[in-house]
Formats: structure tokens, C-alpha cells, sequence
């Protein structure tokens, strides 16, 4: 059975860091791009960025409002995607998700974690 | 970046009826597109994944069609536990893009 776990959610102050995990299994893990989606509260979904499979180079994309700020990992050894937060802003308050996505479209965001919450305040 | 509008934002239906949602893209991609279903406080839920295939286990009364720039997801007959909010995503190129959401109320 797939399961996706995130955690490494909680409150942080404005411009501190937090590192997320989603702690994947059921599956071959080393196969699949890697990727967090976030939704405000109260607000529609929004891609956040992927990491591609090491058979694509292992390199990751951004959306612009995360560039420079977030990065995101893997370490296929442990089956674990991170999601290391810097320069934390109040509008990176979300529930974070993170997904799977294959080459073939079958596989492209099929399974979903629970999502982990992230709150930026003072 | 690939714009994905969806409409409508909203919408009020009673049970039985047939529900149709767009998404419009900003330029084509082909037939790079799913359909996710979200009920609150849950993640979501594939529905349709390479713009009209069904998701296994998904009701057939889910549909999905469309190819290029204009894509429909279509509810058949709307059942008691399809009020929720609907996304479109496209995975053509980076980075990928939502739909704004569209909620789906009971009449």
C-alpha cells in the first residue's frame, strides 16, 4: 500500500527555518519525482516545487514565490523527501502536501499525504 | 508559466444533477492534466489523471475530456458526497499550476 507521511510542521516566527519530511513507502521511491504542494487557509491549492528521480539527475524545480527561499531533497536511501523552509514569511502559512509524480501520467500525483500544518507568526 | 483558469468559481446543484466544470489553459498542453476532488480538511483525491482516463475506483459518473488549452470534468449525476471543491493541475511543464477551485454546494 502507498503511504506518504509528512511531518516536521508547527509554529515559527517570521524569518526562522523549518525542515519538512514525508517519509514515503509501498512503493519503489528511487522511481519517482517528488513534490510538496501547499493550500493556505482557506485557500486553493498551490505547487510548491519537485525533485526529479536520480535516473533524470535528482534536480529539483521551484514555483517563483518559494525560489531562493525553499529547497527540496531526497535521500533515497531512507525513502524521505525534504522540504528545507529559510526566510519563513506569514504567507507561508499552510497545510504542506506532499505527492508523487511519475514520468508516465498514471503515476503523476496519484497518491497524497495528510499534509503537515505550518504557521508563521510572531 | 501556464495559467490555468478555471470556472466556474462556484456552483449550487442538487442531487441528480449534471455538473460541468472548465479549466482553460494559457497555452496548449496537450493532454497533461488531472482532476483532483478535495473535501475539507482532507488532501486531495485524484479523479482523472491524462485529462480523461478515470482514476480506479472513481464512480463512472466522473468524466473528464479535453485536449490543448480547454478541458471539462464532468459530474453525470451528482451524488450526496461529491460537494466538494474541484481542481484542475497540469504537469506539462514547470511549474505546475492549479485551477483556482471550483465549489461545489448543495442547492
Amino acid at each position: 500500500e502507498v503511504q506518504l507521511v509528512e511531518s516536521g510542521g508547527g509554529l515559527v516566527q517570521p524569518g526562522r527555518s523549518l525542515r519538512l519530511s514525508c517519509i514515503a513507502s509501498g512503493f519503489t521511491f528511487g522511481d519517482y519525482a517528488m513534490s510538496w504542494v501547499r493550500q493556505a487557509p482557506g485557500k486553493g491549492l498551490e505547487w510548491v516545487g519537485f525533485i526529479r528521480s536520480k535516473a533524470y539527475g535528482g534536480t529539483p524545480e521551484y514555483a517563483a514565490s518559494v525560489k531562493g527561499r525553499f529547497s527540496i531533497s531526497r535521500d533515497d536511501s531512507k525513502t524521505i523527501a525534504y522540504l528545507q523552509m529559510d526566510g519563513l514569511k506569514t504567507e507561508d502559512t499552510a497545510v504542506y502536501y506532499c505527492s508523487r509524480e511519475a514520468v508516465e501520467p498514471a503515476g503523476k500525483y496519484d497518491f497524497w499525504g495528510q499534509g503537515t500544518l505550518v504557521t508563521v507568526s510572531s | 508559466d501556464i495559467q490555468m483558469t478555471q470556472s466556474p468559481s462556484s456552483l449550487s446543484a442538487s442531487v441528480g444533477d449534471r455538473v460541468t466544470i472548465t479549466c482553460r489553459a494559457s497555452q496548449g498542453i496537450k493532454n497533461d492534466l488531472g482532476w483532483y476532488q478535495q473535501k475539507p480538511g482532507k488532501a486531495p483525491k485524484r479523479l482523472i489523471y491524462a485529462a480523461s482516463s478515470l482514476q480506479s475506483g472513481v464512480p463512472s459518473r466522473f468524466s473528464g475530456s479535453g485536449s490543448g488549452t480547454e478541458f471539462t470534468l464532468t459530474i453525470s449525476s451528482l451524488q450526496p458526497e461529491d460537494f466538494a471543491t474541484y481542481y484542475c493541475l497540469h504537469h506539462n511543464n514547470y511549474p505546475r499550476t492549479f485551477g483556482q477551485g471550483t465549489k461545489v454546494e448543495i442547492k
